[in-house]
């Protein structure tokens, strides 16, 4: 699977947009982009995924550039409760098992 | 997480002496994983299953071994357990979709 390259820290002031880049640049095409989360001491949290178009979920807005090879997840507006490490993983889809490898992710802190 | 639990959540054990978690689902997730969670290394993938019976190695099998005789439970052993174990473990199940994977609570283990 395709590594990630995310900045390691990102403050965002509460209720503003949090934008979150990730650099895939060796994706390949079968290969989808994931997020997940990670509030301290808790297990990961998955957030959205997506292949090659943007997506939206109640938790997060994905977009994928036109050649594949970053990606930007959108949180609309940040609360205090955002505050995590944030995971980008690009991840191909089979018939078995998947592993999932996290790196170090961003860690975002949501400013009062 | 709901659906999925770890068992003990904290545990404090000697050199030498065997461990065993739990992890127990379910949503009837055919893949389930056993992940730990160092400083400065992120999540490293130590066994995997995908099915009754049927568990592979991941990238830090070495000193654990998995069991799986029922789709909802997987056991991760620690024959003889070391300092160099002292870590949080985590399971996470997946299905055969393009979900994300579900992570438990956590299990942090001291070995002293």
């Amino acid at each position: 699977d395709a590594k990630t390259t995310q900045p390691p820290s990102m403050d965002c002031a509460e209720g503003r947009a949090a934008n979150l880049p990730c650099n895939h640049s060796t994706i390949s095409g079968n290969e989808y982009v994931y997020w997940y989360r990670q509030i301290h001491s808790q297990g990961p949290q998955y957030i959205i995924h997506g292949l090659k178009n943007n997506e939206t979920n109640e938790m997060a807005s994905l977009i994928i550039t036109e050649d594949r090879k970053s990606s930007t997840l959108i949180l609309p507006h940040a609360t205090l409760r955002d505050t995590a490490v944030y995971y980008c993983i690009v991840r191909s889809m089979g018939t078995g098992a998947n592993n999932l490898f996290f790196g170090t992710g961003t860690r975002l802190t949501v400013i009062p | 997480d709901a659906g999925i639990t770890q068992s003990p959540r904290h545990k404090v054990t000697e050199t030498g002496t065997p461990v065993t978690l739990r992890c127990h689902q379910t949503e009837n997730h055919r893949y389930m994983y056993w992940y730990r969670q160092d400083p400065g290394h992120g999540l490293r993938l130590i066994h995997y299953s995908y099915g009754v019976k049927d568990t592979d190695k991941g990238e830090v099998s070495d000193g654990y071994s998995v069991s799986r005789s029922k789709t909802e439970d997987f056991l991760l052993t620690l024959e003889s357990a070391t300092s160099s174990q002292t870590s949080v473990y985590f399971c996470a199940i997946s299905g055969q979709g393009f979900d994300g994977y579900t992570f438990g609570s956590g299990t942090r283990l001291t070995v002293v």
